[in-house]
């Protein structure tokens, strides 16, 4: 699975889109780029994820370079409550055999400011 | 709610105690997974179900560590003679097959410590 390269920390004022980037230069072809989210104390959440086009739910956006290399999420009015660590992962295309855990890098300390 | 949830949320024990961690999975997610999150660490993965085949269990770290799932239900956590350094959050994750084994929903954890 392609390595990902993440920003240590950031901050977001309250009310404003919060803009986490994610480089995965080595991305493949049948690799997704997934994003999750860790809140102090809880357990991890997953958020959003995508192949090459651009998604959104209804916790995020996920904007993906047409080379794929890099991506970034997009939490449209950050809240305090959004305050978390953030992690992009690549992952590849289900192969049907093996096991699918989930390892996370050092991720993106996100700190929405009153 | 449709969560995961486990239980206890907290455990403190005695070295040299045994202890069970137990974890209820989403109804219809066929796969399970437990992880440990020593503090200020990330994910360190346990153990791996999937519907009714063999367990992966090469995330165990010793052999006082097993688990035990029955069918597509409930999931325990089993550590024997446990040591200072099994003190950790043991978190599980649930999640449906196919790709949908990458969008995994974790419960809050059982918070363990080893006096």
């Amino acid at each position: 699975d392609a390595k990902t390269t993440q920003p240590p920390s950031m901050d977001c004022a309250e009310g404003r889109a919060a803009n986490l980037p994610c480089n995965h230069s080595t991305i493949s072809g049948n690799e997704y780029v997934y994003w999750y989210r860790q809140i102090h104390s809880q357990g991890p959440q997953y958020i959003i994820h995508g192949l090459k086009n651009n998604e959104t739910n209804e916790m995020a956006s996920l904007i993906i370079t047409e080379d794929r290399k890099s991506s970034t999420l997009i939490l449209p009015h950050a809240t305090l409550r959004d305050t978390a660590v953030y992690y992009c992962i690549v992952r590849g295309a289900y192969s049907g055999a093996g096991s699918y855990q989930l390892t996370f890098g050092k991720g993106t300390k996100l700190s929405v400011i009153p | 709610g449709a969560g995961v949830s486990q239980s206890p949320s907290n455990k403190v024990t005695e070295k040299g105690k045994d202890v069970e961690l137990r974890c209820d999975p989403i109804s219809g997610h066929t796969a399970l997974y437990w992880y440990r999150q020593r503090l200020g660490q990330g994910l360190e993965f346990l153990i791996y179900f999937q519907g009714n085949s063999a367990p992966d269990k090469s995330g165990l770290p010793s052999d006082r560590f097993s688990a035990e799932r029955t069918g597509e239900s409930v999931s325990t956590l089993t550590i024997q003679r446990t040591q200072q350094e099994d003190s950790a959050v043991y978190l599980c994750a649930s999640s449906l097959q196919g790709q949908g084994h990458y969008i995994q929903y974790f419960g809050a954890g059982t918070r363990l410590s080893v006096l």
